[in-house]
């Protein structure tokens, strides 16, 4: 059974920065692409990022330059760095796994951890 | 921006069929698009329903299904159930690496 735990949300303040996790279990975690999606309180679902099998990385307009995701295959997880975090980042983060290697659609989702950026 | 449009909100009564439509601002929707659905209902995660167009997903009942209907992707439920009452929302490839959200549609069930 896939499962996704996510952590490393809080309260940051405007400017900061923040790391969110998601540990992978329940599959081989190096062949399958990988993404985060937020979603801020009362609305949609927003695409963030995702990083596939050889790596390459993928950023919504919104936190390019801003967010860097990557992974570390020898420990299961997944990462999220957020820098110059904005009052407009304040979301429930989601890690999801996806179909494929090189594909970065959301498949099996976490439960989130919340980021809420506020003075 | 190209935007991903979906109905903000849709009604169907019990037992009856109800389609709902992802579509672009911009262009027409094909199988490159590589739509997926997902179920949501409040403070739950996400459930992924279609994928790749018309890939259920594991668990998924076959009263779900997906297609592309003329230059929109659709999600089509049969034999509607209070259950089936949440928030769907569709995702489309944009080329690029990059994936955008339609703005979800509430479904009831009444």
């Amino acid at each position: 059974e896939v499962q996704l735990l996510e952590s490393g949300g809080g309260l940051v303040q405007p400017g900061g920065t923040l790391r969110l996790s998601c540990a992978a279990s329940g599959f081989t975690f190096s062949s399958y692409g990988m993404s985060w999606v937020r979603q801020a309180p009362g609305k949609g679902l927003e695409w963030v990022s995702g990083i596939i099998t050889d790596s390459s990385t993928y950023y919504a307009d919104s936190v390019k330059g801003r967010f860097t995701i990557s992974r570390d295959n020898s420990k299961n997880t997944l990462f999220l760095q957020m820098n110059s975090l904005r009052a407009e980042d304040t979301a429930l983060y989601y890690c999801a796994k996806t179909p494929a290697g090189r594909s970065m659609l959301p498949l099996d989702w976490g439960q989130g951890t919340l980021v809420t950026v506020s003075s | 921006q190209t935007v991903v449009t979906q109905e903000p909100s849709f009604s169907v009564s019990p037992g009856g069929t109800v389609t709902l439509t992802c579509g672009l601002s911009s262009g027409s929707v094909s199988s490159s698009s590589h739509p997926a659905w997902y179920q949501q209902t409040p403070g739950q995660a996400p459930r992924t329903l279609i994928y790749t167009t018309n890939i259920r997903s594991s668990g998924v009942p076959d009263r779900f299904s997906g297609s592309i209907l003329g230059n929109k992707a659709a999600l089509t439920i049969t034999g509607a159930q209070a259950g089936d009452e949440s928030d769907y929302y569709c995702v489309l490839y944009m080329g690029d690496g990059i994936w955008v959200f339609g703005g979800g549609t509430k479904l009831t069930v009444l």
